[in-house]
């Protein structure tokens, strides 16, 4: 059972536009959320979290929204870059223990000129 | 430099043999986790280890084991291997914090 959803594998923006990265849990305990970007031939890097008592985080140019009662969540990129091109994963926890993370599969964005 | 260290970044072997991969953890940190990933699919979790125990475990072959020593780090150990299990194999490691996991840059394992 898939507790995180990432249904889209790929998105592909134009530079400078926005990018929606979308990601739907079905656990109601997750309270803490997180996006991590993967490049190629690297491990994941911590990008942004959200917890659950906010609808919204912002750093820079990535904001990430939380709808509780969709259990959905979004990373939005504005303005999009080609550097953004990666693998963006969400995971989520229980009881702010990020000790037990669950992953999304992850969605592949393309940034192109 | 992420803190948490693999060795060796690329292996390849022949269809049968073992291997073992090596991780460091990020200083501090108790916990360490592996995960697979194939074909640029998503992270598959293998198990997690918390101060020498083992914690969790995931879709882990019983041609798998793991380990973490006293000084914390860990090794995964892949015996009897098979073309499928050419994969990147990543570590992280964990103290429970704001920012979740830290992953190591992973071991590209080829199985020929």
């Amino acid at each position: 059972d898939q507790q995180v959803k990432q249904n889209s594998p790929s998105l592909s923006v134009q530079e400078g536009r926005i990018s929606i990265l979308n990601c739907d849990y079905t656990n109601s305990m997750f309270d803490y959320f997180l996006w991590y970007k993967k490049y190629p031939a690297e491990g994941p890097t911590f990008l942004i979290s959200i917890s659950s008592i906010k609808d919204k985080n912002e750093d820079g140019r990535f904001t990430v929204f939380l709808n509780k009662s969709a259990k959905h969540l979004s990373l939005h990129i504005v303005p999009s870059q080609p550097g953004d091109s990666a693998v963006y994963f969400c995971a989520a926890s229980e009881q702010f223990n990020t000790d037990k993370l669950i992953f999304g599969t992850g969605t592949r964005l393309q940034v192109f000129p | 430099d992420s803190g948490v260290t693999q060795t060796p970044k690329h292996l390849i072997t022949a269809t049968g043999q073992r291997v073992t991969l090596r991780c460091s953890p990020r200083s501090g940190d108790l916990s360490v986790y592996w995960y697979q990933q194939s074909l640029d699919q998503g992270l598959q979790f293998l198990i997690q280890y918390y101060n020498g125990e083992e914690r969790a475990k995931g879709n882990i072959l019983e041609r798998f084991s793991a380990q973490q020593f006293p000084d914390l780090h860990s090794e995964l150990n892949l015996s009897s291997l098979e073309l499928g299990d050419s994969a990147l194999y990543f570590c992280a490691s964990s103290a429970d914090s704001l920012y979740g996991y830290t992953f190591g840059s992973g071991t590209r394992l080829t199985v020929v």
